[in-house]
């Protein structure tokens, strides 16, 4: 297991067209996230997932977005009708519960390089 | 949302001298973390320190947290010009398992 995979690293579109971005964690890790970056600021976080339940959703996240996990393995990220403010960097982490009482809420990422979207 | 606010916004150092980076926060945490994100890639894990600690060292990385202020630095010592990057600082809200994330502080370490 080499780390998160994000597919695809770039994904041009047009206006209103719909694109999905797919990712892979580390296979052991139940916790999932997806965050998005715009250029100069920091990863705003869109949702996370334990294991397949969607445990919370950003105010962010429009009726247009929508995430999957389906088996608790992989996820997908799916944006309808894009607009051109959806242009942005969509980044995936993972992390692992850990069962160590005396580490509560150590809740390391490991992020993926994720998927670039840029919407014409 | 954002729960950080690093500060400066962005920091230009000369080789060898030492880089301090600062983060604001607004909730209760267990855990602060420290991130870095070279130019075009993914965000890598720093350093944690949990709420009962005030100070961690990691190789030439020195974190400290107050959290009667909300507040926590950064200090890379001895800078050198593969430490440029974006540093952004991360806390788990509330205490949960919602890590959110500030808007960073670039550095640039000239060679």
């Amino acid at each position: 297991d080499t780390g998160v995979s994000q597919d695809p690293r770039h994904k041009i579109t047009k206006r209103g067209q719909n694109v999905t971005f797919r990712c892979d964690p580390i296979s052991e890790h139940n916790r999932l996230y997806w965050y998005r970056q715009t250029l100069g600021q920091g990863p705003e976080f869109l949702t996370y997932f334990q294991n397949e339940a969607q445990l919370e959703k950003s105010r962010l996240l429009s009726d247009r977005f929508s995430a999957e996990r389906p088996k608790g393995s992989f996820s997908t990220l799916e944006i309808q009708r894009t607009e051109q403010g959806d242009s942005a960097m969509y980044l995936c982490a993972s992390s692992l519960r850990s069962r160590l009482a005396a580490t509560p809420g150590a809740n390391v990422l490991t992020f993926g390089a994720g998927s670039r979207l840029t919407v014409l | 949302s954002q729960q950080g606010e690093e500060d400066p916004q962005a920091l230009s150092i000369q080789e060898g001298e030492n880089a301090t980076m600062n983060c604001s926060y607004k909730t209760s945490i267990n855990n602060l973390q420290w991130y870095r994100q070279n130019s075009g890639r993914g965000l890598v894990h720093l350093i944690l320190i949990r709420s009962n600690e005030r100070e961690k060292h990691s190789g030439r990385l020195r974190v400290t947290l107050d959290t009667s202020k909300k507040s926590s630095s950064l200090l890379i010592t001895a800078s050198r010009a593969a430490d440029t990057a974006s540093y952004f600082c991360a806390t788990d809200e509330g205490g949960g398992f919602k890590t959110i994330f500030g808007a960073g502080t670039r550095l640039f370490v000239k060679a």
